[in-house]
């Protein structure tokens, strides 16, 4: 039974297009992250959100919108893609959202926009 | 604002040799420190961590690394690698009491036999 499971796993698309990727956890953790790792393997947080409620918000385009249904889910809605959108997106979740927490990684979406 | 470099991108070793990857961070504060491995195709799993107390922090698969404070490193070691370590990893710092985690850009590791 998979902890942290994203859903495409693959997912490739048009410009212009919108495109959601799907996010769900199991192991009971108050606090969800979205990750973007580009073509060199750079990892970059875009979003974290505690118990329902954004806390990390870093300098993301406004086309890309999380939304946290409960805090088992959090999706990531991406308006008017980009070729720069391409990169693999990670999902995260932890026990809590201070500096000790480990984190636990989903096996990652790779997004291709042509 | 905490930052993390790895100082290499890539390092190709033997297998059974032993091998170092070396993480430096920066910081004006207390930090926690993580070493997370990525295998191919899959997602980041946690390899060992330093809270505080003993600076040699032991993980899993046989790495351990140590926390040198002055030089504010975190390198992570292994005495023999194998085939199976094929992976990247990634070095990764949070201030105490701080919401982020903040990785480096990653050394590829590749085993040759």
């Amino acid at each position: 039974d998979t902890a942290v499971s994203q859903t495409p796993k693959y997912l490739v698309t048009q410009m212009g297009n919108d495109k959601s990727i799907k996010c769900e956890q199991n192991l009971g953790h108050d606090t969800m992250y979205w990750y973007k790792q580009d073509s060199k393997k750079f990892l970059k947080i875009m979003f974290s959100y505690n118990n329902k409620e954004l806390i990390i918000n870093e300098t993301v385009p406004n086309r890309f919108s999380p939304k946290s249904p409960d805090k088992a889910h959090l999706n990531l809605h991406i308006n008017s893609l980009e070729l720069g959108d391409s990169a693999v997106y990670f999902c995260a979740s932890s026990q809590g959202f201070r500096g000790a927490n480990v984190l636990t990684f989903g096996a990652g979406s790779r997004l291709t926009v042509l | 604002a905490q930052s993390v470099t790895q100082l290499d991108s890539q390092v190709p070793v033997f297998e059974e040799a032993p091998v170092e990857l070396r993480c430096n961070y920066s910081s004006s504060v207390s930090v926690y420190l993580f070493w997370y491995v990525q295998y191919p195709n899959q997602g980041l799993q946690l390899l060992l961590k330093y809270l505080s107390g003993s600076t040699l922090v032991k993980g899993i698969n046989g790495f351990e690394a140590e926390f040198n404070k002055s030089q504010t490193s975190f390198h992570l070691r292994k005495p023999s690698v194998h085939i199976s370590d094929t992976a990247e990893y990634f070095c990764a710092v949070s201030l105490q009491g701080a919401q982020k985690l903040v990785f480096g850009q990653g050394t590829r590791l590749t085993i040759n036999p």
